[in-house]
């Protein structure tokens, strides 16, 4: 069975400084990876999507992918009150399996 | 454009009711999802539309019945619901369930109560 994990938190970081957001992931053929962020209320937004081991970097946001050790993470540089969201990561492609979310609290 | 609009934002229906969820694209895109959210819970997808014909279905109860009129649209039909159908029901679309072309937008939901 596909499983994607995440950290629940809270995880409250201060403004301006790096939040960093993991995840792992159980099935080793997962190719594609998609960061979503959710205000509370409302439907998941996509923030960056990824497919090849290494760094994407869009803006303030900068995704890592690591195959071999089935581990992706975001890095949101510059955290500003307004990323104060649970940040869901996915995986899949022909339906996506997300993990539990990861709450976000930026403290200005 | 990535947008996906889903009709009506919400919902209240009796266990008794028959209603119909509604989910529209014009992105041209091939594959649209239906999902089932929970409060604090991560969307659990229910239903996969591939070129119009359903490809996966998550073991849901046939009292969710879904639909692909056509390419740009996407139903869900609800009939003798439960009170724990309760949730966020949120569709979704992408260019096709392949490798390279899934990344996946989400429409706003549909808010529904079942009392």
């Amino acid at each position: 069975q596909k499983e994607v994990e995440q950290n629940s938190g809270p995880l409250s970081v201060p403004e301006g400084a790096i939040a960093s957001l993991n995840c792992t992931y159980s099935d080793r053929g997962s190719q594609s990876f998609f960061w979503y962020r959710q205000y509370s209320g409302k439907s998941p937004e996509l923030i960056m999507s990824i497919y090849s081991n290494g760094d994407k970097e869009d803006g303030r946001f900068t995704a890592q992918l690591n195959k071999a050790s089935q581990y992706v993470s975001l890095l949101i540089r510059d955290s500003q009150p307004s990323d104060s969201a649970t940040y869901l990561c996915a995986s899949g492609s022909d339906g996506l399996t997300f993990g539990k979310g990861t709450h976000l609290i930026i403290q200005p | 454009d990535t947008e996906v609009t889903q009709t009506p934002k919400h919902l209240v229906m009796g266990m008794t009711n028959k209603k119909s969820l509604k989910c529209e694209q014009h992105m041209g895109h091939r594959a649209m999802y239906w999902y089932k959210q929970k409060a604090k819970k991560p969307p659990e997808l229910m239903f996969v539309y591939s070129y119009e014909k359903l490809s996966i279905n998550e073991s849901v109860p046939s009292r969710f019945s879904p639909e692909c009129p056509n390419s740009s649209l996407l139903n869900l039909h609800l009939h003798a619901l439960q009170p724990e159908d309760s949730a966020l029901y949120l569709c979704a679309s992408s260019r096709a369930p392949l490798a390279g072309q899934e990344t996946q937008y989400f429409g706003p939901g549909t808010r529904l109560l079942v009392l």
